[in-house]
């Protein structure tokens, strides 16, 4: 079982708006990244503490997180953002991970 | 760029023991930490361990905890993960990644990932 709860599967139309959530109890008092994972490949940051983007991720990925949620959005989805989105979190000594939201974009 | 390139991963028997090295380049060594990350086959991502930038401190996850160690050698600019008592739920492509935070003794956050390599614990 994971740490940190999130939707297993999540669809969008292209250029609709993406929302991913995560969520544990007191999540807001962490600092939450996000990952982008693509079939065969390595995951990638795309969000970290909680709302930075590393250099090079476009400005349709954003994320927020307050309370016991943290949620990544993806405004104008485009076909190239089908993946799958893992969250994660530092607690207790203890890396976490979410158990991962597979993004269709039909 | 950075680059984290993992190797030593193979079939192993249940019981055995296997040592996964990860050689780093890109970056310096000796000021960012070091993370273990697994993804079993057709799996999400599971946290296995960590290391300081300079060593000392180590942290697992409990379902590891007592059987891999983590340790860098900063002189080959390499980290390892030295995996004993290896069962079938070890079975996985174990990633190498950097931190995110220089100098981090604190909160450990993953950002560049190598490629992993696949352990595979089967008779």
């Amino acid at each position: 079982s994971y740490e940190l709860t999130q939707p297993p599967s999540v669809s969008v139309s292209p250029g609709q708006t993406a929302r991913i959530t995560c969520s544990r109890e007191k999540l807001g008092d962490l600092y939450v990244c996000w990952y982008q994972q693509k079939p065969g490949q390595s995951p990638v940051l795309v969000i970290y503490q909680d709302t930075k983007r590393p250099s090079g991720i476009p400005e349709r990925f954003s994320g927020s997180n307050s309370g016991n949620t943290a949620t990544l959005t993806i405004s104008g989805t485009q076909a190239m953002d089908e993946a799958d989105y893992y969250c994660q979190a530092w607690d207790s000594n203890t890396g976490l991970f979410g158990g991962g939201t597979k993004l269709t974009v039909l | 760029q950075v680059q984290l390139v993992e190797s030593g991963g193979g079939v192993v028997q249940p019981g055995r023991s296997l040592r996964l090295s990860c050689a780093a380049s890109g970056f310096t060594f000796n000021n960012y930490g070091l993370h273990w990350v697994r993804q079993a086959p057709g799996k999400g991502l599971e946290w296995v361990a960590v290391i300081s930038y300079d060593g000392s401190n180590k942290f697992y996850a409990d379902s590891v905890k007592g059987r891999f160690t983590i340790s860098r050698d900063k002189s080959k600019n390499t980290l390892y993960l030295q995996m004993n008592s290896l069962t079938a739920e070890d079975t996985a492509v174990y990633y190498c990644a950097k931190d995110l935070s220089l100098y981090n003794s604190g909160s450990y956050r993953p950002d560049y990932w190598g490629q992993g390599t696949l352990v595979t614990v089967s008779s």
